[in-house]
């Protein structure tokens, strides 16, 4: 069974860091694209950042660009999303999301439980 | 960067009613668009991928169709459990944009 366990989220002040962690299990970590995504509760879905499966290449939403940092650890099985000047707009649930099949592109399949982030002063 | 767009933004229909719920691309992605189902207070799961590709374990009561920029999901006939949030989403390349949803509940 696919487990996806977030971790890190927390309350920090605008312009603060925050890094999170994912521990994957279940699965053939390395194999597989990673993302994440983020949820306002109430709102909707947005894509925030993915990462091949052996880490060389990561790509980020223009939201997020230059902030936000994905990585990955093949040998621990686990995905971080270091967050960097932290913007009250970024305070939300971040989901850990691995793909369906090995390979770019791929839609979203097993999602973690998620990790509030909260941005305020 | 391609933008996705979802119509309507919410509908309330009776049981056993059928449902579409459209999403539109910006630019052309082929097939390369996904389906997902959120419930309240749970995280999204899969519905359908390459537009009408039901995910397994999915009730075949859900469909969908298109290519291009245009796309459906159809609920054949609305089941109380299908109260939900439905996303579409790109994924063809980055950034793999959601649409804003579509909220569905019961007359």
């Amino acid at each position: 069974e696919v487990q996806l366990v977030e971790s890190g989220g927390g309350l920090v002040h605008p312009g603060g860091s925050l890094r999170l962690s994912c521990a994957a299990s279940g699965f053939t970590f390395s194999s597989y694209w990673m993302h994440w995504v983020r949820q306002v509760p109430g709102k909707g879905l947005v894509w925030v950042s993915s990462i091949n499966s052996d880490g060389s290449s990561t790509s980020n939403a223009d939201s997020v660009k230059g902030r936000f940092t994905i990585s990955r650890d093949n040998a621990k099985n686990t995905l971080y999303l270091q967050m960097n000047s932290l913007r009250v707009e970024d305070t939300a649930v971040y989901h850990c999301v691995k793909v369906t099949w090995v390979g770019g592109s791929a839609p979203l399949d097993d999602w973690g439980q998620g990790t509030l982030v909260t941005v305020s002063s | 960067d391609i933008q996705m767009t979802q119509s309507p933004s919410s509908l309330s229909a009776s049981v056993r009613d059928r449902v579409t719920i459209t999403c539109r691309a910006s630019q052309t992605i082929g097939n390369y668009l996904a389906w997902y189902q959120q419930k309240p207070g749970k995280v999204p799961t899969l519905l359908i991928y390459a537009a009408s590709t039901l995910q397994s374990g999915v009730p075949s009561r859900f469909g969908g169709s298109g290519s291009g920029t245009d796309f459906t999901l159809t609920i054949s006939s609305l089941q109380p459990e299908d109260v939900a949030t439905y996303y579409c989403q790109k994924y063809n390349s980055v950034p793999f944009t959601f649409g804003p949803g579509t909220k569905v509940d019961i007359k």
